[in-house]
């Protein structure tokens, strides 16, 4: 079965710095990934995905996330960070031969001004 | 429609009743996904469809929930009996094909709460 996990519940930056969210990623098969950005009180938005190709996957907003096989990671960064980042970020997995998808725990980020 | 389209907003129940909740997938999209996000911000997938049937329902619980997607409908998910624990936001999420590389669309959810 399918599963990530996102090993930190809080990541807390400075305006401008780089941010990264971390993830790691457990699947039989080739996996989709995605990543997810919630705002409070709305549904997820949808980030960014990577399914095969470059490593180096370029999303919404400026935000873009790194596949490492070997390391079953999918981390998530931003090379200046903003304020209006803060919000609730969400991994998420699917098995290329199954249809639903797994989420992580969610990690809260709070961009400092 | 452009986006998913949940309601109602927010729902408040008192314990022991029904509580039904209602999900409008993006038009064209043939894949409808519930899941229930508890206070800890986990998602919990619930169920899904491919039209009106049920494609994947191993995350439902086997007593009180209930779904279905029909034909010219909103889709929809029921609660029967409600307890403290149901209190929840309920998203639904809409994507075009089965293709693992499709992203899910997701609603607003609706805020159960369970008094």
């Amino acid at each position: 079965a399918q599963s990530v996990a996102q090993p930190e519940d809080q990541v807390k930056v400075a305006e401008g710095n780089p941010l990264t969210v971390k993830c790691t990623y457990s699947v039989s098969g080739n996996p989709y990934l995605f990543w997810y950005v919630q705002y409070p009180n709305r549904g997820l938005q949808f980030l960014l995905k990577y399914i095969t190709g470059d490593n180096l996957v370029k999303g919404s907003y400026g935000f873009e996330a790194e596949f490492n096989k070997s390391q079953t990671s999918f981390h998530l960064k931003k090379p200046s960070a903003l304020v209006s980042d803060s919000a609730l970020y969400f991994c998420a997995v699917r098995d290329a031969d199954l249809n639903d998808m797994r989420f992580g725990a969610g990690t809260r980020l709070t961009v400092k001004p | 429609g452009e986006e998913v389209a949940q309601t109602p907003k927010h729902l408040v129940r008192g314990e022991g009743q029904k509580a039904k909740l209602y999900c409008a997938p993006i038009k064209g999209h043939s894949y409808v996904f519930w899941y229930q996000q508890v206070l800890k911000n986990e998602f919990k997938f619930l169920i899904s469809f491919q039209n009106e049937n049920v494609f994947d329902e191993t995350g439902m619980p086997k007593e009180r929930f209930s779904a279905k997607c029909l034909p010219n409908s909103p889709c929809s998910l029921e609660i029967q009996a409600t307890k403290l624990e149901d209190s929840a936001v309920y998203f639904c999420a809409s994507s075009q094909s089965t293709s693992g590389n499709q992203p899910q669309h997701f609603g607003d959810g609706t805020r159960l709460s369970i008094l």
